[in-house]
């Protein structure tokens, strides 16, 4: 199952919301899919897990939602701290495979 | 307090051997798989494989399959990841992480990273 991130890159200001997108190739089996955070020099940090669990310790700002093949990680209102990198994996099911990210930067 | 703490940075020439350590402490090593991903230099993640430290069941990535080796030892609660003969290619920074054998997660804890370069 191949995982397509969009759009690659995301302008946003501080207060706005952010909208990302997953899509798979194949249909997500039980939801296994999850959205991951990486910041410049750092490990990647678990936010979302079966498509629309919130990991221990994630604000409420972040949210998943979907299932199938379409699946979205809302940031409602952008804080400085969440410019970053956001991941989607597949996971539960081999190969594991993370799309190709997408970069939210400060406008 | 859960932790995965790798090994240090390496700099190693093409055709050398080279192994790699995360070792896990503050919860059940046997309760969980651990994975490594890949991320080259500016790159995305890749997912490379996983293993059960129970049993050292493995699962590999089709992209991985035959270039690495992930292996454990559950008496020292560590998972390592090895080549037999490096390329320039495999110059990327290396991440443990770990996924629940039995209600499955997603990654929930990380390794620092190793990175490891391979240059002549």
């Amino acid at each position: 199952t191949v995982l397509t991130q969009s759009p690659g890159t995301l302008s946003l200001s501080p207060g706005e919301r952010a909208t990302l997108s997953c899509r798979a190739s194949q249909s997500v089996s039980n939801n296994y899919l999850a959205w991951y955070q990486q910041k410049p020099g750092q490990a990647p940090r678990l936010l979302i897990y079966g498509a629309s669990s919130r990991a221990t310790g994630i604000p409420d700002r972040f949210s998943g939602s979907g299932s199938g093949t379409d699946f979205t990680l809302t940031i409602s209102r952008l804080e400085p701290e969440d410019f970053a990198v956001y991941y989607c994996q597949l996971y539960g099911s081999s190969p594991e495979t993370f799309g190709g990210g997408t970069k939210v930067e400060i406008k | 307090e859960v932790q995965l703490v790798q090994s240090g940075a390496e700099v190693k020439k093409p055709g050398e051997s080279l192994r790699i350590s995360c070792k896990s402490s503050g919860y059940g090593f046997t309760n969980y798989w651990i994975s490594w991903v890949r991320q080259m230099p500016g790159k995305g993640l890749e997912w490379m494989g996983k293993i059960d430290p129970t049993d050292s069941y493995t699962n590999y990535s089709p992209s991985f399959q035959g270039l690495v080796t992930i292996a454990t030892d559950k008496s020292i609660t560590t998972a390592y990841l090895q080549w037999s003969s490096l390329r320039a290619s495999d110059t990327a920074i290396y991440y443990c992480a770990r996924s629940g054998l039995v209600a499955p997660v997603g990654l929930d804890q990380w390794g620092q990273g190793t990175l490891v370069t391979v240059s002549s």
